[in-house]
């Protein structure tokens, strides 16, 4: 079985500060952990993707997370927010079968 | 296609009356999902279809939903006698699994009245 929890329902930030989105999986496999980003009104963003290379993946419009294995995290971050990262994002763990999403973070940027 | 199509975007159906939704994956894409958003809820599983397996049907909600892939490639996921809390965001997405990328669809927002 597996798990995701995103830690934070809800993240406000001002424009040009850094953003931290929490996330802590479970799973009984060496999982796939991917970011997903849902604009209002939007079909689901692949951001970035980690699937057992490098630990620090980097992915679109400058986003980055980390896996730490033995920390089962993989949080998300952004050196400077800009407005337009005001979204929902998903964290998503993949058992290579299954996809189980996060409740996701509502991430607000504030001018 | 480059993308994951959904049809139709959005749809109204009365109470009762049987619905069809329908997913074009990325050509290719051996894997293909459906899952459900509701308002204020998370992205709920549904169903799974990988190549000519027998698909994973262990989160659809009832016996009211169905789906099939026909020839390996597009989806109909049916919704028998619909109820009000049907309505919600009705997602695909399909994978090669290969590199364990998924991409969905803008999805279909079913709004049962």
């Amino acid at each position: 079985a597996q798990s995701v929890t995103q830690l934070d329902s809800h993240v406000s930030v001002s424009e040009g500060t850094p953003v931290l989105l929490r996330c802590n999986y479970s799973s009984s496999y060496s999982p796939s952990l991917f970011w997903y980003v849902q604009h209002p009104n939007k079909g689901l963003q692949l951001l970035l993707k980690y699937t057992s290379a490098a630990t620090l993946v980097k992915g679109i419009n400058g986003f980055e997370a980390e896996f730490k294995k033995s920390e089962t995290s993989f949080h998300l971050t952004k050196p400077s927010a800009h407005m337009s990262d005001a979204a929902e994002y998903f964290c998503v763990v993949s058992d290579q079968k299954m996809l189980t999403f996060g409740g996701g973070t509502r991430l607000m940027v504030k001018p | 296609g480059a993308g994951v199509s959904q049809s139709p975007s959005n749809k109204v159906t009365e109470k009762g009356k049987d619905v069809e939704l329908r997913c074009d994956p990325i050509s290719g894409h051996t894997a293909l999902y459906w899952y459900r958003q509701s308002l204020g809820q998370g992205l709920e599983f549904l169903i799974y279809f990988q190549g000519n397996s027998a698909p994973d049907k262990s989160g659809l909600p009832s016996d009211r939903f169905s789906a099939e892939r026909t020839g390996g490639s597009v989806s109909t996921l049916t919704i028998q006698r619909t109820q009000q809390e049907d309505s919600a965001v009705y997602l695909c997405a399909s994978s090669n699994d290969r590199n364990y990328g998924y991409t969905f669809g803008s999805g279909t927002r079913l709004t049962v009245v």
